[in-house]
């Protein structure tokens, strides 16, 4: 158990509204990733912190935006939120295992975008 | 991030070992392997890492030959809840990994 949580697990909104993800950790670590999960496409970072207010973005950031303004929580906002949204997101966190580093990743937030 | 590539599926039976090889060509001085577990409606679950000859845990194994350019997980006896998307990935273990890229697994289907 990695200690991560994400809020909603699951949401169905409309086109043209705001959406707010919620990932948090119970264990202080930096890294904190925001990842989406489509069918034929695997994983695909977002965006990522590595510190309180300290974020850059992945590979598919354009229409998200992110903010860690505590070390726990890290949140994913979809300003006006689209179909092409819909999708699976995942939250992950960096801790050390063994002799260097790895991500676990929490239960995921199914979106629904109409 | 070095580019690797598995097989898209594979199948076997209750009670085999299962061995799922990935190559990762151009693979860094720096880098370590990792293998992820992933069931459906869930987040990726980590299996192993290494860096290289091989790493063995309580539920795989890792294989890696001297010129890191392949590596090989072995799942002793898989049952039916081995099913799974299992992916390879490969970075820096312990300064870098700021990025993971994820190719799109490899898809072990267990029988009875």
């Amino acid at each position: 158990d990695a200690g991560i949580t994400q809020s909603p697990r699951h949401k169905v909104t409309e086109t043209g509204t705001p959406v707010t993800l919620r990932c948090h950790q119970t264990e202080n670590h930096r890294y904190m990733y925001w990842y989406r999960q489509d069918p034929g496409h695997g994983l695909r970072l977002i965006h990522y912190s590595y510190g309180v207010k300290d974020t850059d973005k992945g590979e598919v950031s354009d229409g998200y935006s992110v903010s860690r303004s505590k070390t726990e929580d890290f949140l994913l906002t979809l300003e006006s939120a689209t179909s092409s949204q819909t999708s699976v997101y995942f939250c992950a966190i960096r801790k050390p295992s063994g002799t260097t580093d790895t991500q676990y990743f929490g239960p995921g937030t199914r979106l629904t975008v109409l | 991030l070095a580019k690797t590539t598995q097989p898209i599926s594979m199948d076997s039976y209750e009670g085999q070992e299962v061995n799922i090889t990935c190559s990762h060509n151009n693979i860094a001085t720096n880098d370590y392997i990792t293998w992820y577990q992933q069931f459906p409606s869930q987040g990726p679950r980590f299996i192993i890492q290494g860096y290289k000859t091989k790493v063995t845990n309580e539920v795989a194994s890792l294989f890696i030959p001297a010129d890191r350019k392949s590596s090989t997980l072995s799942l002793p006896r898989v049952s039916l809840s081995d099913t799974a998307v299992y992916y390879c990935l490969v970075g820096e273990g312990n300064s870098g990994y700021s990025t993971l890229t994820f190719g799109k697994g490899t898809m072990l289907l267990v029988s009875p």
